[in-house]
């Protein structure tokens, strides 16, 4: 059984850090793309950042291009978001999710239950 | 950037009615759209890909259809166990674009 268990989530003060991981198991970790997705309160999801299965590749949207980063170790079944220069709009459910086909193609399969991210002073 | 637009936003149901919720692709995306089903604290599990084709293990009285921009996902026979929160996903392009979501309850 597929299983993604996100953590890291808390209150942050503007401007902080934050670094999110989702533990995955009940699949082969390393030969899948994977993704973090959020949702903000009252709003639709956001696609946030995805990685290749090797972690040489990664995508992110523009919303947080140059402040986060996703990255993965395998050898630990884990991914990561490292959130920087937090901002009261990046206030939202980050969820990670698992890509169904090889090259981050087909959508996503697998949903964590998400982990809460607040920033506020 | 292709935006999904669902709708309703919200719909009240009772057991045993067909619901239809919506999803239109600002521009063509072939037949590269998901649909999940969400409920509070819980996993989104994936219920209907590539448009058309049920997620194997999820009830036939899921469905969907569309082509191109106009998507529809439909709920036969509705039962309480499906209040919960639906959304469409386009993979079609980058970025990844999700419907606004629908929040489904039963009556």
């Amino acid at each position: 059984e597929v299983q993604l268990l996100e953590s890291g989530g808390g209150l942050v003060q503007p401007g902080g850090s934050l670094r999110l991981s989702c533990a995955a198991s009940g699949f082969t970790f390393s030969t899948d793309a994977m993704s973090w997705v959020r949702q903000a309160p009252g709003k639709g999801l956001e696609w946030v950042s995805a990685i290749s299965g090797t972690g040489g590749s990664t995508y992110y949207a523009d919303s947080v291009k140059g402040r986060f980063t996703i990255s993965r170790d395998n050898s630990k079944n884990t991914l990561y978001l490292q959130m920087n220069s937090l901002r009261a709009e990046d206030t939202a459910i980050y969820y990670c999710a698992k890509f169904r086909a090889p090259q981050l193609r087909g959508g996503f399969d697998y949903w964590g239950q998400g982990t809460l991210v607040t920033v506020s002073s | 950037e292709t935006t999904l637009t669902q709708s309703p936003a919200f719909m009240s149901a009772t057991p045993g009615d067909k619901v239809n919720i919506s999803c239109k692709a600002s521009q063509d995306i072939d037949d590269d759209m998901n649909w999940y089903q969400q409920k509070p604290g819980e996993a989104a599990i994936f219920i209907i890909q590539e448009a058309t084709t049920l997620v194997p293990g999820i009830p036939p009285r899921f469905s969907g259809s569309g082509y191109g921009t106009d998507f529809i996902l439909t709920i036969n026979n509705i039962e309480s166990e499906d209040a919960a929160y639906y959304f469409c996903l386009q993979h079609d392009n980058f970025p990844w674009t999700f419907g606004q979501g629908t929040k489904v309850e039963i009556k």
